[in-house]
């Protein structure tokens, strides 16, 4: 059964650094997602991303953040300079094999642990 | 704006049923979905309701009423794996709002 994947599981960064998470969507999918789990809280949205551009982003998803799509299959999560509240569960999130179906079910990779120090 | 809400814990046997509620108030709704999450895992889907009425899923069903912003997940026969916490979550197109999630112990 195809599943997204997440790459690094774990990254512990100095405040400050730039950390790049990486996500392999469903490969037929085209409509790719962002969230964020802080420890003991709830899945909080960042962005959306269709078509090779944000759909729509939160107000968490500030200067600091930002994606991309470098290729055929990997989509990124840039935060360019880390703050010890960055801290978090970073899960990334695909749905939608049909054009025009953002609201078809969103499956979640296993996520990376940020840690901020 | 957006409010989810559902109780923050429960408990139930094992073997028997369990009822998880969620009230709403979203600006906009294209469906709401429960998900089922793990101490440090990521949220699996479990079912999904865009229409009034009932949906089942093998042990587990969930319940959409528009009108009233209410679901609820129905959990039958528990098993100890079913210790989790189940996400509430509203689709307001192009992205999933979601409550506090609702931790559910199972007891033998």
């Amino acid at each position: 059964e195809p599943e997204v994947t997440q790459t690094p599981s774990h990254q512990v960064t100095q405040m400050g650094q730039e950390v790049i998470l990486r996500c392999v969507p469903i490969s037929n999918h085209l409509y790719f997602y962002w969230y964020r789990q802080i420890l003991g809280q709830k899945v909080e949205f960042l962005v959306s991303f269709y078509n090779n551009e944000i759909s729509e982003k939160s107000e968490i998803f500030d200067d600091q953040f930002s994606v991309e799509r470098p290729d055929g299959s990997n989509f990124t999560l840039k935060i360019r300079s880390t703050k010890l509240e960055d801290s978090a569960m970073y899960f990334c999130a695909s749905s939608g094999n049909l054009a025009g179906r953002a609201t078809d079910t969103q499956y979640f990779g296993p996520g990376t642990r940020l840690t901020v120090l | 704006g957006q409010n989810i809400d559902q109780p923050t814990e429960m408990t139930a046997t094992e073997g028997a049923i369990v009822q998880i509620n969620c009230t709403y108030q979203t600006s906009g709704f294209n469906g709401l979905f429960w998900y089922q999450q793990h101490a440090g895992e990521a949220p699996t889907f479990l079912s999904y309701n865009v229409l009034d009425g009932l949906e089942e899923k093998g042990r587990f069903s969930s319940f959409l009423s528009r009108s009233k912003g209410y679901s609820y997940l129905l959990l039958k026969e528990l098993q100890m794996k079913d210790s989790a916490s189940y996400l509430c979550a509203v689709n307001g197109n192009e992205k999933l709002t979601f409550g506090t999630g609702t931790r559910l112990t199972i007891i033998p």
